[in-house]
């Protein structure tokens, strides 16, 4: 089957620009999340989708970050505007079930954010 | 607070010798652990879990960690290591209960010499 798809894969842009990322989980499953993965540190998870509704966004910083999963399916990570220290990659995981944490979490390939 | 910690920044082994990364986490209530390994350019891959009953867990690529409750560790283990397992190593911790947030570790890197 096929995996968690992401892209851009890699985008460079300028502090206060906007960049979006795009996520496509295993069909299927019903939960997404996003993780930022900033150099040398493990992914921290900045929100979670069970369907289109929004489980955990409590390490979300909502004054620039905002995400969205309209049906349940695709979803969208945006940053507007953007800082230096946004600079990370940015995982997004899916897994079959609802909100278990027994439940593998497949992660895509990453964006990589460089902000200058 | 649940917190996930992996002591060894970078660990360099030669081809065919063994292999132990340590993690030692902080967690509330019976915790659900985790191991990783994310190559370079590459999301994240799960080499094993463990959940519950047999504290020794086998995963794949030859890997294996124990838990020890009472040192609130769970190391990862391969007995021969191949040069195809240089990579980033993560550890990670969640709940059994609640939404399934993993916390992570920041990651071991695995340098493997001919």
């Amino acid at each position: 089957e096929a995996g968690v798809a992401q892209s851009p894969r890699y985008k460079i842009i300028e502090k206060r620009q906007s960049v979006a990322f795009w996520c496509n989980p295993i069909s299927g499953h019903a939960t997404l999340y996003w993780y930022q993965q900033i150099l040398g540190q493990g992914p921290k998870l900045l929100i979670q989708f069970q369907n289109n509704g929004v489980v955990d966004d409590s390490q979300l910083p909502k004054d620039r970050f905002s995400a969205e999963r309209l049906k349940g399916v695709d979803s969208t990570l945006k940053i507007q505007p953007a800082k230096l220290e946004d600079s990370a990659v940015y995982l997004c995981a899916s897994s079959p079930q609802p909100g278990l944490t027994s439940n593998e979490q497949f992660f895509g390939p990453g964006t990589r954010l460089t902000v200058l | 607070a649940q917190s996930v910690t992996q002591p060894d920044i970078h660990i360099t082994v030669s081809e065919g010798a063994s292999l132990e990364l340590r993690c030692n986490y902080s967690y509330g209530a019976t915790p659900y652990l985790f191991w990783y390994v994310q190559s370079p350019g590459q999301g994240l891959q799960l080499l094993l879990k463990y959940f519950s009953g047999d504290t020794l867990v086998q995963g794949i690529k030859g890997f294996e960690a124990e838990f020890k409750r009472s040192q609130s560790s769970f190391n990862l283990r391969k007995p021969s290591v191949h040069w195809s397992d240089a990579a980033e190593y993560f550890c990670a911790v969640g709940g059994q209960t609640g939404a399934n947030n993993l916390f992570f570790g920041t990651g071991t890197r695995l340098t493997v010499i001919p």
